[in-house]
């Protein structure tokens, strides 16, 4: 029984570019919330997909932008990078028994911005 | 005030160590109270669910206590597999995103 997965697991990029990340959800889960992680800090929440809708959204500016397939998997596109962009990028999966509590996470993409 | 606040860190303690770290929420009406175990560059994983009446779950322990609102994580007998940062993790109201604190970084030392 496959994780969370997420690809890839390290990215490079310049400001202003453009960047998609990729995550595939645990088997039986159709809900899959994205958080970025700063260094020395915990997890923020940017925002939640189930039924292929955003359904939440934390206070991330609109250049941060997702969706989510009929498979369940995800992508969460970053719009005109900043420095402040780079963070590990962190997928969690759940399911209709738990959407906002039992998460289970993928082991994230680390972005960096130059 | 931040939603969730931990100990700043690091803690080292040596092996057989008991410690203890605390995390203080700001909304009365939260709901759900979780401890994750995040290792170095690794995703965060469900430590334990911390409930009303306490919890524990081998050498670690939960407790709540809502009127102060605090969370307490202890560890008996530390072994050098519990070097990590711990994360306070709350559910404020019910069907809303987990809030994660900063996390308290612990190493064991032999």
């Amino acid at each position: 029984d496959a994780g969370v997965t997420q690809s890839p697991t390290h990215l490079i990029k310049t400001r202003g570019q453009q960047v998609t990340l990729r995550c595939s959800p645990k088997s039986g889960h159709d809900t899959v919330s994205w958080y970025q992680q700063a260094l020395g800090q915990g997890p923020q929440f940017i925002f939640q997909y189930y039924e292929e809708e955003e359904r939440q959204r934390g206070n991330f500016p609109d250049r941060f932008s997702g969706h989510q397939f009929p498979n369940y998997s995800s992508e969460l596109n970053v719009n005109a990078l900043l420095l402040g962009d780079s963070a590990l990028y962190l997928c969690a999966s759940s399911g209709e028994q738990g959407r906002n509590e039992k998460l289970f996470f993928g082991s994230g993409t680390q972005l960096s911005v130059l | 005030r931040k939603e969730v606040e931990q100990d700043p860190g690091p803690f080292n303690v040596p092996e057989g160590a008991t410690v203890a770290f605390n995390c203080t929420y700001s909304n009365s009406a939260s709901q759900s109270f979780f401890w994750y175990r995040q290792d170095c560059r690794k995703e965060p994983k469900l430590l334990m669910s911390v409930y009303s009446s306490g919890n524990e779950d081998g050498r670690f322990t939960a407790q709540l206590n809502r009127a102060s609102q605090y969370i307490s994580l202890l560890i008996r007998d530390s072994k050098l597999s519990d070097s990590a940062t711990y994360l306070c993790v709350v559910n404020p109201r019910g069907n809303t995103p987990l809030v994660f604190g900063k996390g308290t970084r612990l190493s064991v030392i032999a």
